[in-house]
């Protein structure tokens, strides 16, 4: 099975830009989850979707929004960019089960100047 | 507030010597509790979780309710250990919703 793809790996925007990120999930799985990571704050939790609806949402401004679609593929927006979104961006997909285990995909790197 | 604490940033081991990362928690219900690893230049990874009680790569890991403490552990480092842990827990309701601590780098010195 092909594992969790991200497009693109590499990213650089400047401050008040949009930008959209992708993940493509493993084939069958219909949960996808995102994540910031950063030296700072760490690995949080931005929000996941589950059968094209927002199962569950971390604590992250509007800025930050998702969808997914009915392939399971899934992209993250970031709109009006500021400099502290520059992380690394990882998505996670699972079956969706409660005891699932979430396989994380390789990252965007994300700068904004 | 649901948190995972990993007091240590960085812990350096011999190879052989045995291994203990340490990790806390708080949380207001029953969480389940996991231990992710990414070795250099690979993807995270789930290592194990409490609720399968296995051993991975010769670790492993109890909780403790009493103590909100889930350590990971090995008797004898090897080498191949060398990489950055991370405790995380989530919710039976909110099972892909993870929190992660902020990770303890291992290395082992040969």
């Amino acid at each position: 099975k092909a594992g969790v793809t991200q497009t693109p790996r590499y990213l650089i925007k400047t401050r008040g830009q949009q930008v959209t990120l992708s993940c493509s999930p493993i084939s069958g799985h219909r949960s996808v989850s995102w994540y910031q990571q950063t030296p700072g704050q760490g690995l949080q939790f931005l929000f996941e979707y589950f059968s094209e609806t927002q199962r569950n949402k971390g604590n992250f401004p509007g800025r930050f929004s998702g969808r997914q679609f009915s392939n399971s593929r899934s992209e993250m927006n970031v709109s009006t960019l500021e400099l502290g979104d520059s992380a690394l961006y990882l998505c996670a997909s699972s079956s969706g089960g409660k005891e699932d285990t979430q396989y994380f995909g390789p990252g965007t790197r994300l700068t904004v100047l | 507030a649901q948190r995972v604490t990993q007091p240590e940033k960085l812990l350096s081991v011999f190879k052989g010597a045995p291994v203990e990362l340490k990790c806390n928690y708080s949380y207001s219900g029953s969480p389940e509790l996991f231990w992710y690893v990414q070795y250099s230049r690979q993807r995270l990874q789930l290592l194990l979780r409490h609720i399968s009680r296995e051993s991975i790569k010769g670790f492993t890991a109890d909780l403790n309710k009493g103590e909100t403490s889930f350590h990971l552990k090995k008797p004898f480092a090897q080498e191949e250990d060398s990489a950055m842990y991370y405790c995380a827990l989530s919710s039976y309701s909110s099972a892909s919703k993870i929190i992660f601590g902020s990770g303890t780098r291992l290395s082992i010195r040969p």
